[in-house]
């Protein structure tokens, strides 16, 4: 069946830091890619998507290749801040009916 | 577009009651998706609707849970007989267009605490 895996957290990363979430995936057909963000107290958003190998979705200055002959779709961004700190889920998606999700990691960025 | 409503936003209830939950999806959005996470999980797949049809039904829901999505609008998430296995946040979804490559846009979930 199809699975994700996240790197573990949780990342601690002081403001303006490089920002590297490992996100690996098998499918069993040829899926899309997602990452969602969940800010405290806040529902899960769509932060970003990719669609098919090599493409590259990016939103809020961050980044995810969509990297089919290493299955990963890794989630960077340059510098971040601390309104960046929240949960970041990584999730699949091979036909119109469900999504599979990460655990989530962790991200908290300090002053 | 005021995004995904749920209903209630928590609920406490005593083991071996039924609890039923309301999803309000963005209303052009013809698919609704119920998911349940907990502690330091992600969301874990329940069920999903396209219009008032139920199109696929996750093997882990047990007969204990049944959904519905009358005239294609709301859906009800019900549990029946909660067990303490059963607290979770049961997030709801909807989305737009039929294939793969459309994201989802989640409510702010039912905190279910079962005592």
């Amino acid at each position: 069946g199809d699975s994700v895996t996240q790197m573990e957290g949780p990342v601690t990363l002081s403001e303006e830091a490089f920002l590297t979430i490992n996100c690996t995936y098998t499918a069993t057909g040829y899926p899309s890619l997602f990452w969602y963000v969940q800010y405290p107290g806040e529902g899960l958003q769509l932060l970003l998507k990719a669609t098919k190998a090599d493409d590259k979705g990016s939103n809020k200055g961050f980044e995810a290749t969509y990297r089919k002959e290493t299955t990963s779709f890794h989630l960077e961004k340059g510098s971040v801040q601390v309104s960046d700190s929240a949960v970041y889920f990584c999730a699949l998606r091979t036909n119109a009916g469900k999504s599979t999700f990460g655990d989530g990691t962790t991200l908290t960025v300090k002053p | 577009d005021t995004g995904v409503s749920q209903n209630p936003r928590h609920k406490i209830t005593k083991r071996g009651q039924n609890v039923t939950f309301r999803c309000d999806p963005i209303s052009e959005h013809n698919r609704l998706y119920w998911y349940r996470q907990t502690l330091g999980q992600g969301p874990e797949f329940l069920t999903y609707f396209q219009n008032e049809a139920q199109l696929e039904k996750s093997r882990l829901l047990s007969d204990r849970f049944s959904a519905e999505r009358p005239k294609g609008s709301f859906s009800t998430l019900e549990i029946q007989r909660t067990e303490q296995g059963d607290s979770a946040m049961y997030l709801c979804a909807s989305s737009s267009g039929q294939g793969v490559d459309y994201g989802y846009t989640f409510g702010s979930g039912t905190r279910l605490t079962v005592v």
